[in-house]
């Protein structure tokens, strides 16, 4: 199948601080990737839907101010999260569709808010 | 919300089928279902997928009845490494890229 990376695997910041988060296609090339949000013992959450060159779509709820969302190539869509709080704290995970539109998922990056 | 529902957990003897029920019944004619688990601390791994047709491949099998309104996948033999949350996806077919919702899934405990 195809893969999907994801950078950093983990990290911690201090709150307050900003913190991007890459998601990359290795094999393909992707228009649109997804970015989702799981804390612990819950299901996925879809935070937005990212769109080389054109502005993100975030799900209800999201605040687009707080998590930026930037798709700066075919393979290449970052998440950032600004002005980060321990209720940030959580498991985010991308995804991108391949031609077939079959999503892969990346390994996902456990951010921890101190 | 998710167009599927799933029991909560299961547990499945090593060795042995597991069978993973999954309801769509307010599925449309275009709709497909798909298959994905993720293990503890992981992304979500593509397992299957079908629209009508029971589906096999070198991981699973899918099972689809005929008013495709639930499926089973079958691990045929599970093993230890088995043992995760299955999540039964439905999302439109065509051309196009379309957002998966998540349900709660179905933890499956694969016990030696």
């Amino acid at each position: 199948g195809a893969v999907v990376s994801q950078h950093p695997s983990w990290v911690i910041c201090k709150s307050g601080t900003s913190v991007k988060i890459e998601c990359r296609s290795l094999d393909f090339q992707a228009t649109t990737m997804f970015w989702y949000r799981q804390f612990p013992k819950q299901s996925l959450m879809l935070m937005a839907t990212s769109n080389e060159g054109s502005k993100a779509t975030y799900e209800q709820g999201v605040e687009k101010d707080k998590f930026l969302i930037n798709h700066a190539s075919l393979t290449l869509s970052t998440l950032t999260v600004t002005s980060a709080h321990p209720e940030d704290s959580s498991f985010y995970i991308c995804s991108a569709p391949t031609g077939g539109d079959t999503q892969y998922f990346g390994p996902g990056t456990r951010l921890t808010v101190l | 919300d998710a167009k599927t529902t799933q029991p909560t957990s299961m547990d499945c003897a090593e060795g042995r089928a597991a069978n993973l029920p999954c309801n769509h019944s307010t599925i449309s004619g275009n709709e497909y279902v798909y298959w994905y688990r993720q293990i503890h601390s992981q992304g979500p791994q593509y397992i299957i997928h079908g629209l009508k047709n029971n589906e096999t491949n070198e991981m699973a099998s899918l099972i689809i009845t005929e008013d495709r309104k639930s499926s089973t996948l079958i691990l045929p033999h599970a093993t230890l490494r088995d043992t995760a949350v299955y999540y039964c996806i439905v999302r439109p077919g065509g051309s196009g890229t379309y957002k998966y919702i998540f349900g709660t899934g179905t933890r499956l405990k694969v016990l030696a």
